[in-house]
Order: C-alpha cells, then structure tokens, then sequence
C-alpha cells in the first residue's frame, strides 16, 4: 500500500550546526507535504508545509524540499539549538474526495542536539 | 487562543467500562481528528470530521465511537476496549482544506 517513510531514525547533531532530515514517499497523489515536530509528552506541532506543485519553502530557520520525481522530501533546520531536539514526523495528504482530510504520518527521526 | 485542550489526561480503565474522551478548540476550525499513538511509533489516522460529518473511518474497530456534537467538540467513546488499544490518543483541529493542524497534548489511556 502507499505509505511515508523515513531514511534516518536518529539523528545526532552539535548545536550551531545545519540538520537535515529526510523523508520518502510513496503516494504520489497526495496534496501536501507537512513536518511536525513531537517533544517528549507533548502533542506534535507543525512546522512547515508544502503544496505538491511546490519544490521548496522557507519558514524561520527552516526550508523544506520536495523532489517529486524521486518522490523525497526534506526538513532542513538551520543552526541547530538545544530546543530542536525531538522527533520529527512526515505526513502527507490531501483533500481529495474520497480521501478529504487523510493525513498520514511517517516513521519519525529522534533529533539530538549536543552541545 | 491557539489550544486543543484534551480531557482527562490520563485514563485507566478496565476492559467491560465504557468511558469517553473529550477534545475541545475555539479557533473556529471545521476539521477535526482523532490518532492514536503507540510509543515510539507514528500518530495514526482514526477518525476525520469534516464540518461536523464523519469524513474518514480508518477501518476503526467498533469499540471506538466518534462524536461531533458540535464545531468546538470531539468526543470518543470508548467500550470493551482491549489491553493492546492502550495508547496516547490524540486530537487535532484545522481550517477546512489547510494542513496546518493543531493537535492537543493527548490522553494517555491504560486498558486493564
């Protein structure tokens, strides 16, 4: 079946430092592309989007890449703090018909900020 | 006020009780979603409303019931659940047709 995965499931990185986080997909029908980010006992809180006729985008400290011909995307977070570290989560999704509002999440890579 | 707020946090109950969770947001939003989160695993698509209507069912078992009573709350509820539903289960909301969804910080369930 179609699903969202991830190449790295942790990921260590020394604070000041850019991260990049990766991300592969399967469903080429979906809408957006979107990152989340779960600290530990907390809920996931979104990042960043992007719509599928979009090849990048930027936010604060954060660009987000599509490749759509190798089906990849990418979370890059510039100068890594201490107060990135959680887990990151890919979904996909869209607003299709028969599929209004699925949203589906990746496997997720654990970040971890050293000083 | 940008909150899903969750009730209760915790829930421990046992396999024969029927209990309920409870989201509830203020922004307006008219999609909302139920996930259910194993540890160290992703968030899992239950349930979607969309405008107060059951949009998606992701083949979810019985024993979960969905309910939107109004375009503030989300309830689930829950009966003769099984020790391997206990989970983090979390709510999220959005504007219709944008992804930026907002979850709450969940209800860690126990089923005994």
């Amino acid at each position: 079946g179609e699903s969202v995965g991830l190449h790295l499931p942790t990921l260590s990185v020394q604070e000041g430092d850019n991260s990049i986080i990766n991300c592969a997909y399967s469903n080429s029908a979906s809408d957006y592309f979107i990152w989340y980010k779960q600290e530990s006992g907390k809920g996931p809180q979104f990042i960043i989007d992007i719509r599928s006729n979009m090849d990048k985008r930027q936010g604060q400290r954060v660009t987000v890449l599509l490749n759509k011909t190798v089906k990849h995307l990418s979370l890059q977070i510039a100068a890594t703090q201490p107060g990135d570290s959680a887990v990151y989560f890919c979904a996909e999704g869209g607003y299709k018909t028969d599929s209004w509002g699925k949203f589906q999440f990746g496997a997720g890579t654990q970040v971890v900020v050293t000083p | 006020d940008t909150e899903v707020t969750q009730t209760p946090k915790h829930l421990v109950m046992g396999m024969t009780n029927k209990k309920s969770l409870k989201c509830e947001q203020h922004m307006g939003h008219r999609a909302m979603y139920w996930y259910k989160q194993k540890a160290k695993k992703p968030p899992e698509l239950m349930f979607v409303y969309s405008y107060e209507k059951l949009s998606i069912n992701e083949s979810v078992p019985s024993r979960f019931s969905p309910e939107c009573p109004n375009s503030s709350l989300l309830n689930l509820h829950l009966h003769a659940l099984q020790p391997e539903d206990s989970a983090l289960y979390l709510c999220a909301s959005s504007q219709a047709r944008n992804p930026e969804a907002f979850f709450g910080q969940g209800t860690r369930l126990t089923v005994v």
